[in-house]
């Protein structure tokens, strides 16, 4: 089966700091990411869709300046979370969409295992 | 935004009971997902309908899809305390998009 992968798993940095998270497919190409954050105890919210070659389209009421996205390649998409404060703090997870095919399931979108940030 | 919302927010049963959570939605979709999550963990991938189907199963689960009311529900049947974990739908169009989740406790 298609595998998305996450790097880092988690990570604890300082107000104030950048961190950049990872999304990777493995085994197929991926010309549509998509990012998400899950608060505790809530569902997962969409926060912007990642097109390889072009600009990330953000979900109303995120700020594109403070969470970077670049897709550079068919199989890699990162997150750059700017000037991290505590209320950033949450479960970052990653899609893909297989829209070529090439992991065997057509236009599926695979997981991503989620990266935990905390700001301190 | 999230797609929809789901039922009950919570639910507790006993071990061999059968717990039913059910989901509701705004837009047309392509196919809706059921998954599982246990706390502080990643998604695991449960089941997917397509959108001209209405019921598909898979070992204890069973999902049914109606569009025309924009619903789906998921039935785990003889739940054992390790299915506890929280549930949620997802439907996929151009995005996928999830439900606000159901936590399912199973008590020994």
């Amino acid at each position: 089966g298609a595998v998305v992968s996450q790097h880092p798993s988690w990570v604890i940095c300082k107000s104030g700091t950048s961190v950049k998270i990872e999304c990777r497919s493995l085994d197929f190409q991926a010309t549509t990411m998509f990012w998400y954050r899950q608060f505790p105890k809530q569902s997962l919210m969409l926060m912007a869709t990642s097109n390889e070659g072009s600009k990330a389209t953000y979900e109303q009421g995120v700020e594109k300046d403070k969470f970077l996205i670049n897709h550079a390649s068919l199989t890699l998409s990162t997150l750059t979370v700017t000037s991290a404060h505590p209320e950033d703090s949450s479960f970052y997870i990653c899609s893909a969409r297989d829209q070529m095919g090439t992991s065997g399931s057509y236009n599926e979108q695979f997981f991503g295992p989620g990266t935990r940030l905390t700001v301190l | 935004s999230q797609q929809g919302e789901e039922d009950p927010q919570a639910l507790s049963i006993q071990e061999g009971e059968n717990a039913t959570m059910n989901c509701s939605y705004k837009t047309s979709i392509n196919n809706l997902q059921w998954y599982r999550q246990n706390s502080g963990r990643g998604l695991v991938h449960l089941i997917l309908i397509r959108s001209n189907e209405r019921e598909k199963h898979s070992g204890r689960l069973r999902v049914t899809l109606d569009t025309s009311k924009k619903s789906s529900s998921l039935l785990i049947t003889a739940s054992r305390a390790a299915d506890t974990a929280s549930y949620f739908c997802a439907t996929d169009r151009d995005d996928m998009r999830f439900g606000a989740g159901t936590r399912l406790t199973v008590k020994p």
